[in-house]
């Protein structure tokens, strides 16, 4: 079926390095894609979105990169910092739909 | 501004029994979600409210789970009877009505539920 997921359930950094956390899609309907990042004892937080009709958005220290025709979302950090520890989810909407659907998540580890 | 607010933040039951879960959206959010995760696993989607009407519940597993929203304001869950694999964090989540507003969701910080 459709799905949503992960190549990595954990990744290790050192603190300062690039993080890349990818994310792989089935749903050819997808229209937007979006980060959550969610801390230990706390909701899914809002990172930074991203609709079909682009490939690269930036925010503060992340790019979300999608490519559609590999159905492949990616999270990079620059500079990663102790407080980007978390686990960070992909989730995609179609359509007119409000209900995203999520992804297994990704640990990020990021050692001092 | 509040954000989302749930209550009980954690809470231990015992298999068999009840237990009902609060949601409270940011003031003027008509859409209202709730979501579970459970032991590590995807945030699987349970059901969606628009004000008070039910407008997808595919995601509830099965009748042992009800949610309710009166007055289009705070939301409950409850669960009865419990059973273990009930166990995990239930996350609440709404969002402003209109088109495109929907795309960002805020959520709450969840209730941990263990059921022994």
């Amino acid at each position: 079926g459709e799905s949503v997921g992960l190549h990595l359930p954990t990744l290790s950094v050192q603190e300062g390095d690039n993080s890349i956390i990818n994310c792989a899609y089935s749903n050819s309907a997808s229209d937007y894609f979006i980060w959550y990042k969610q801390e230990s004892g706390k909701g899914p937080q809002f990172i930074i979105d991203i609709r079909s009709n682009m490939d690269k958005r930036q925010g503060q220290r992340v790019t979300v990169l999608l490519n559609k025709t590999v159905k492949h979302l990616s999270l990079q950090i620059a500079a990663t910092q102790p407080g980007d520890s978390a686990v960070y989810f992909c989730a995609e909407k179609s359509g007119g739909s409000y209900i995203p659907t999520f992804g297994r998540g990704t640990s990020l580890i990021v050692h001092p | 501004e509040a954000g989302v607010t749930q209550f009980p933040s954690h809470s231990v039951i015992e298999k068999g029994q009840t237990v009902t879960l609060r949601c409270d959206p940011i003031s003027g959010h008509d859409n209202l979600y709730w979501y579970r995760r459970v032991m590590g696993k995807e945030i699987k989607f349970l059901l969606h409210f628009v004000k008070e009407s039910k407008q997808d519940e595919s995601g509830m597993p099965n009748n042992r789970f009800l949610a309710e929203r009166t007055g289009g304001t705070y939301s409950t869950l409850k669960v009865q009877p419990a059973e273990l694999e009930d166990s995990g964090v239930y996350f609440c989540a709404s969002s402003p009505l209109g088109p495109g507003s929907g795309n960002t969701i805020y959520f709450g910080e969840g209730s941990w539920l263990t059921v022994v």
